[in-house]
């Protein structure tokens, strides 16, 4: 269909409520990942599944940060007992993966309108 | 990791006018992605060029891998080119995960 689509845009939750962001990628696109933007920076990188192996959660904050892509689809990135240093833009992004003889590569990355979270 | 560098940070416009968009990396890349991010907040692709030239209407792209920079030209600008660019990239043994710049924020004015 259409391109990456992420929900809730806006999420508003008090310290220590426990939120869920859902990211539906481009059909067909086997390779998901997360980012993290805050305000005035770009975004940085959480983690990344190849179909519904997770096979990089290296910039996880913490452990309070988990996700998941149980079909190899959609994904859900779940953030428990929210801090307010936990408000920023969170993006999604997926892309194909081609495979050569000898390695993988890559292909551009295209990143959903993203879920601005609000810690109060 | 690879550091990214973004010049200049922020820059001014008059609707029509020019301008170039500078971003310098640190190490060999496997791929280079230039993003507008609009005043909505949408980051946007506008190339995927980790070597090379590439245009599209307006606008257009130079990498130049083995001096490691990659340029980003904007022509005759209109308002809608008003945003923060980003180019990011990524190397080595972690060739999915993309590392940005720090952006550079545009503002067009009529």
């Amino acid at each position: 269909g259409a391109g990456v689509s992420q929900s809730p845009r806006y999420k508003v939750t008090k310290r220590g409520q426990d939120v869920a962001l859902r990211c539906d990628p481009i059909s067909g696109h086997v390779s998901l990942y997360w980012y993290r933007q805050a305000l005035g920076q770009g975004p940085e990188f959480l983690t990344y599944f190849n179909y519904e192996a997770q096979q990089d959660k290296s910039g996880l904050p913490n452990d309070r940060f988990s996700a998941e892509r149980p079909e190899g689809s959609i994904s859900t990135l779940t953030i428990q007992r929210t801090e307010q240093r936990d408000s920023a833009m969170y993006r999604c992004a997926s892309s194909l993966m081609s495979r050569g003889l000898l390695s993988f590569s890559w292909e551009t990355q295209y990143f959903g309108p993203g879920t601005r979270l609000l810690v109060l | 990791g690879i550091q990214v560098e973004q010049s200049p940070p922020d820059l001014i416009l008059q609707e029509g006018a020019n301008s170039t968009l500078r971003c310098n990396f640190s190490d060999s890349v496997n791929n280079l992605q230039w993003f507008h991010q609009n005043p909505w907040g949408q980051l946007i692709n506008l190339f995927y060029i980790p070597s090379g030239t590439k245009q599209n209407g307006r606008l257009s792209a130079t990498t130049v891998a083995t001096e490691r920079y990659s340029l980003l030209y904007i022509s005759s600008s209109q308002t809608t080119d008003s945003g923060v660019y980003f180019c990011a990239v990524n190397s080595g043994g972690s060739n999915y995960k993309l590392t940005f710049g720090k952006g550079t924020l545009l503002t067009v004015n009529p």
